[in-house]
């Protein structure tokens, strides 16, 4: 049962590069998330969607954008990396049978992005 | 918007003791859902225990339980019988009830457990 599955694991970036953060989940879950975790800080939220083709802002929206085209996949995309995106990120996702069942959000293992 | 702070950014305790992390949040909801998270050294974020604001029983998860101040807004989380693998980051987490289930935290609060 694989669950949530970000890929990379690690990337390193220059400054002006983009690249596209993987994320699938199996669960069937219509949420899922995007989080950043920057050191010594709790998780700030990106982006999220509750279902294929709707997606909202978060918190730190800036620099980064998302689609969700299906309900597995839930791409985060950056499309002129700077140093201050250097974080590690998670994916989460989510269902109501699940948050009714003491299941909340099921996390990825986290994608940790340098760029220099 | 919501807040969540943890006023603790580190903490220690002996194998075997009891150690309890605080957690404060702002809301002007009435019903909502509050949550302590933890994450090892490998990164997981792993769900501990869970409170529905409703519910005026404290939720217990075997060594863990937490003590829900509605009127506060406190939510700590006490670890009994504190072992090795309780070492890790420990996030409070606040979801407001609404359809979308997002979460807020807390910065965290580092526990190392000693032997």
């Amino acid at each position: 049962n694989a669950g949530v599955t970000q890929t990379p694991k690690f990337r390193i970036l220059k400054i002006g590069q983009s690249m596209t953060l993987q994320c699938a989940q199996d669960m069937n879950h219509n949420y899922m998330y995007w989080y950043r975790q920057d050191p010594g800080m709790g998780l700030k939220l990106i982006y999220y969607s509750v279902g294929a083709g709707i997606t909202d802002k978060g918190e730190v929206p800036n620099g980064y954008n998302v689609s969700r085209s299906t309900t597995e996949d839930f791409p985060l995309r950056l499309e002129l990396a700077a140093p201050s995106q250097t974080s590690v990120y998670f994916c989460a996702s989510s269902s109501r049978a699940g948050w009714m069942n003491n299941q909340p959000q099921h996390f990825g293992d986290g994608t940790r992005l340098s760029i220099l | 918007a919501q807040t969540v702070t943890q006023s603790q950014p580190e903490m220690s305790v002996q194998e075997a003791e009891t150690v309890t992390l605080s957690c404060t949040y702002d809301t002007s909801e009435n019903n909502y859902y509050l949550f302590w998270y933890k994450q090892p050294p490998s990164r997981q974020m792993i769900l501990v225990i869970r409170q529905e604001a409703y519910k005026q029983q404290n939720a217990t998860e075997n060594r863990f339980s937490v003590n829900f101040q509605k009127a506060a807004k406190s939510f700590s989380l006490k670890i009994s019988d504190s072992q090795l693998g309780d070492t890790a980051m420990y996030f409070c987490g606040y979801n407001s009830g609404g359809s979308n289930y997002k979460l807020t935290f807390g910065k965290g609060t580092l526990l190392t457990v000693n032997p």
